[in-house]
């Protein structure tokens, strides 16, 4: 998986707590993704990091946000998880040359009860 | 209407025959094409990636995209058993976009022996 790994794997919670998923690289990309995968959705872009402290929103970034203080991490946290928000969550990276070639990383599996 | 479509299927066919994947969008303003493929519970991985209209080809697998009728397609030859996964298509206007990616829901193919 491109030198990314994501904590937790697995996760089940509760409506109403936060939850952070983090995301975390060794390939030195600049451009880091949070997606989210649900059936008949394909993925959807939730926020996106173009470089330490750069982040802006995408397609589904309601009840998210995101943080990037170094180069390697890159978190989303759920301020406080909903039902609609179980998924299956992704990182993805990629470099500044080619931004469009991204690689995945293995996702985090959400539970919200 | 979403801006990428995407026929979820699923698909099954024989080991050895020919598979035609497909998606249209409906924003010209998409330049660059992928083609993911996910295994089960696994992240997607980048097979193929094709810039603006033309046919790309790589081993058994053909892209083509056809921008004046907003439609791309990805061809399998020779399908294999290892080839069931499911394929997402995926598009990005370049420039500015920071490589953000539109998705298809993604085909289920299955290549039974």
């Amino acid at each position: 998986d491109a030198g990314i790994t994501q904590s937790p794997r697995h996760k089940v919670t509760e409506t109403g707590t936060p939850v952070t998923l983090r995301c975390h690289q060794t390939e030195n990309h600049r451009y880091m993704y949070w997606y989210r995968q649900d059936p008949g959705h394909g993925l959807r872009l939730i926020h996106y990091s173009y470089g330490v402290k750069d982040t802006d929103k995408g397609e589904v970034s309601d009840g998210y946000s995101v943080s990037r203080s170094k180069t390697e991490d890159f978190l989303l946290t759920l301020e406080s998880a909903t039902s609609s928000q179980t998924s299956v969550y992704f990182c993805a990276i990629s470099d500044r040359v080619s931004q469009e070639t991204q690689y995945f990383g293995p996702g985090t599996r959400l539970l919200v009860l | 209407q979403k801006e990428v479509e995407q026929d979820p299927g699923p698909l099954s066919v024989p080991e050895g025959a020919i598979v035609s994947l497909n998606c249209t969008y409906s924003n010209s303003a998409f330049q660059y094409f992928m083609w993911y493929r996910q295994y089960s519970r696994k992240g997607p991985e980048l097979l193929m990636y094709t810039y603006s209209s033309g046919n790309k080809e790589d081993g058994r697998f053909t892209a083509q995209v056809d921008k004046s009728s907003k439609y791309i397609s990805l061809f399998i030859r020779d399908s294999q058993p290892s080839d069931s996964a499911t394929y997402l298509c995926a598009m990005s206007g370049g420039g500015t976009s920071y490589g953000k990616l539109t998705f298809g829901q993604g085909t289920i193919l299955t290549v039974h022996p």
